[in-house]
């Protein structure tokens, strides 16, 4: 079990490209969720996945925000059109359907300037 | 709505100090779950412990210990005889019980504890 890893680590892009992040949860994990940091905050919830079907969005996910899990492994966030607001650490995580805790990933720092 | 309030922004101790983090909550659920997380630098959160609502022990493991008092809606996080590997920031979570399957986490802003030699 290798834990929840997040590819790239580091992004940075200029204002009103497109960036997509990538999560592979615990092979076992049915359950994903991507969260957002912003320095100095906690992290805030973003969207839920239960296998491949997205269950639940957050208002912070606005219009040129989409995630995907096509085959309910691995998660995919997409940003399009990048804004300065949109720069923070994006967060996964997973758990199994029975158990409480989330493991995260080490998180995708992306900077937009 | 829930609410996580974690007052204190930075704290920081001398080695081998005592500190308390402090966590107090809000919520309409009537069962819950609460959550402390670890951020160190490198930025992953890991997991330390969950608490039923329903269960007001207290609870040890090794140097750290929490203290949940439904009363107060408090959750708060003890560490004995502080390290410098504690250095982090601290995270309180809350979950509603049930409600949907989602699960989803509300957290508080975290506590940097910083923790000198």
């Amino acid at each position: 079990d290798t834990g929840v890893s997040q590819d790239p680590r580091h992004k940075i892009t200029k204002r009103g490209q497109n960036v997509t992040f990538r999560c592979d949860p615990i092979s076992e994990h049915n359950r994903l969720y991507w969260y957002r940091q912003t320095l100095g905050q906690g992290p805030e919830f973003l969207t839920y996945f239960q296998n491949e079907a997205q269950l639940e969005k957050s208002r912070l996910l606005s219009d040129r925000f989409s995630a995907e899990r096509p085959k309910g492994s691995f998660s995919t966030l997409e940003i399009q059109r990048t804004e300065q607001g949109d720069s923070a650490m994006y967060l996964c995580a997973s758990r199994e359907g029975n158990s409480y805790e989330q493991y995260f990933g080490p998180g995708t720092r992306l900077t937009v300037t | 709505a829930q609410k996580v309030t974690q007052a204190q922004t930075e704290i920081s101790v001398v080695e081998k100090e005592d500190v308390t983090l402090d966590c107090v909550y809000e919520t309409r659920d009537t069962t819950y779950y609460l959550f402390w997380y670890k951020q160190p630098p490198s930025g992953e959160l890991v997991f330390l412990i969950r608490r039923n609502s329903f269960d007001e022990q207290n609870e040890i493991s090794g140097r750290y210990s929490w203290n949940f008092q439904k009363s107060t809606s408090s959750f708060n996080f003890t560490i004995t005889a502080s390290q410098v590997v504690d250095s982090a920031v601290y995270f309180c979570a809350l979950r509603p019980h049930s409600g949907g399957s989602n699960y989803k986490l509300t957290f508080g802003k975290g506590t940097l504890l910083t923790v000198n030699p």
